[in-house]
């Protein structure tokens, strides 16, 4: 099946600082999303972006689906923005099922 | 509803149990999805559901899982005869032709 592989696994910022995620996969998707899962465990959509480069504030996401990957950047980091970011991917005609990386476990301290 | 809303919020049970676990999805969502997630890791696919039927049941783990969708809305995930192993936070989606995913704050299950 599908691999997706998210890095790094654990990043601690700086109040303030900026930090790029980087998410892999090994096949053609049609859907991929970035989420955020704060410290109460509860999951957030920050962007669906199967290809090209979105921005929401702070942050923004880009994919090269040719190239199989897509990234996720965080400017200007605050405390809020600590917990687990994971990318999802779908394949085509599997109906919107996501797969999952394993995350990427951010901490900004103050 | 204005979110997806999942029931109980904990629920801890003995082992050998029967639990249920309602999703109450996103109104006019037709996609609906069970996810489970164990401490530290990553989420988990279960099964999907478009409308009430099932075309996608691949990750349940054992035939001791099961889950059905009514009146294209609300979804219950049953696990029989719970064991340890099962514990773990169950996490619900809902999603309109596939775009943008939205879950619930999960059910937090701990067999005991």
């Amino acid at each position: 099946g599908i691999q997706v592989e998210q890095s790094p696994p654990d990043l601690i910022l700086q109040e303030g600082a900026n930090s790029t995620l980087r998410c892999n996969f090994s096949d053609s998707v049609n859907n991929l999303q970035w989420f955020h899962q704060n410290p109460w465990g509860q999951l957030i959509n920050l962007f669906y972006i199967p290809s090209g480069t979105k921005q929401n504030g702070r942050l923004s996401a880009t994919t090269v689906a040719t190239e199989r990957y897509s990234l996720l950047y965080i400017s200007s980091s605050q405390t809020t923005d600590s917990g687990v970011y994971f990318c999802a991917v779908s394949l085509y005609n599997q109906g919107g099922k996501l797969i999952f990386g394993q995350g990427t476990e951010l901490s900004v301290k103050p | 509803g204005a979110g997806v809303s999942q029931s109980p919020s904990n629920k801890v049970t003995e082992k050998g149990k029967d639990v249920e676990l309602r999703c109450d999805p996103i109104s006019g969502h037709t996609a609906l999805y069970w996810y489970r997630q164990s401490l530290g890791q990553g989420l988990e696919f279960l099964i999907y559901f478009q409308g009430n039927s099932a075309p996608d049941k691949s990750g349940l783990p054992s035939d001791r899982f099961s889950a059905e969708r009514t009146g294209g809305s609300v979804s219950t995930l049953t696990i029989q005869r719970t064991q340890q192993e099962d514990s773990a936070v169950y996490l619900c989606a809902s999603s309109h032709d596939s775009y943008g995913y939205t879950f619930g704050s999960g059910t937090r299950l701990t067999v005991v």
